[in-house]
């Protein structure tokens, strides 16, 4: 059981655009900035967000994220099947036992 | 270029114990600090562990499911990062991941850089 919470899978068609969930609480992203990563299986993760909201060099407009108390988005916009991958949101939980946290990640299928 | 490579996996009996190397280059290694991660078969990314850099005496934590098991250190000189795994139980069964961390604002963690990976499996 993932401390931030993320739904299993979400689907949308080529060129479309997708939002994926991540809740959490208030000791971690109520608190601490979020971080959004692409993984595809095989492969090493990509950090596609960072400080809520902001890009990595490289990392086209297509992606954006955002935070609001307890909660954060990941947006993707104009589809493509490469974005086809696995999806982790991640923070700092500054709770009674600090550590990195992260969502249980949402499967992204482009139809 | 930034590049890791995990290096280390492999079979280990129930109990046993195995030590991770994570090789980098092209960043100045002792001005990060630098973490562990696992992906179990069928699960998703899990964070392990991670040691600061130098600035912050090298302090490190620990996920709650390694803690006391798991000991990851570093060495500048030759810009590695080690995880040394020991009392490994079947569930700790995972390809493991090298990250570069960034720590900056209060409350800011992220992994910018990742290598990619090395398998462990536990088995008798």
């Amino acid at each position: 059981q993932s401390v931030l919470t993320q739904p299993p899978s979400v689907s949308a068609a080529a060129r479309q655009k997708v939002t994926i969930p991540c809740s959490g609480s208030s000791s971690n992203i109520g608190k601490n900035y979020i971080s959004w990563y692409q993984h595809l299986p095989g492969t090493a993760p990509k950090l596609l967000i960072y400080e809520n909201n902001k890009r990595p060099s490289g990392i086209p407009d297509r992606f954006s994220g955002s935070k609001s108390g307890t909660s954060a988005t990941l947006d993707i916009t104009g589809l493509q099947t490469g974005d086809e991958a696995d999806y982790y949101c991640g923070t700092w939980d500054s709770g009674l036992i600090p550590g990195v946290v992260f969502g249980g990640g949402t499967k992204l299928t482009v139809l | 270029e930034v590049q890791l490579v995990e290096s280390g996996g492999g079979l280990v009996q129930p109990g046993g114990s195995l030590r991770l190397s994570c090789t980098t280059s092209g960043f100045t290694f002792s001005d990060y600090t630098m973490s562990w991660f696992r992906q179990a078969p069928g699960k998703g990314l899990e964070w392990v562990n991670f040691i600061r850099h130098k600035a912050y005496s090298e302090t490190t934590e620990y996920a709650a499911s390694v803690k006391g098991r798991f000991t990851i250190s570093r060495d500048d000189s030759r810009s590695i990062a080690y995880l040394q795994m020991n009392s490994l139980k079947i569930e700790d069964t995972a390809v493991y991941y090298c990250t570069r961390t960034q720590i900056g604002l209060p409350g800011e963690y992220y992994f910018d850089f990742w290598g990619q990976g090395t398998l462990v499996t536990v088995s008798s």
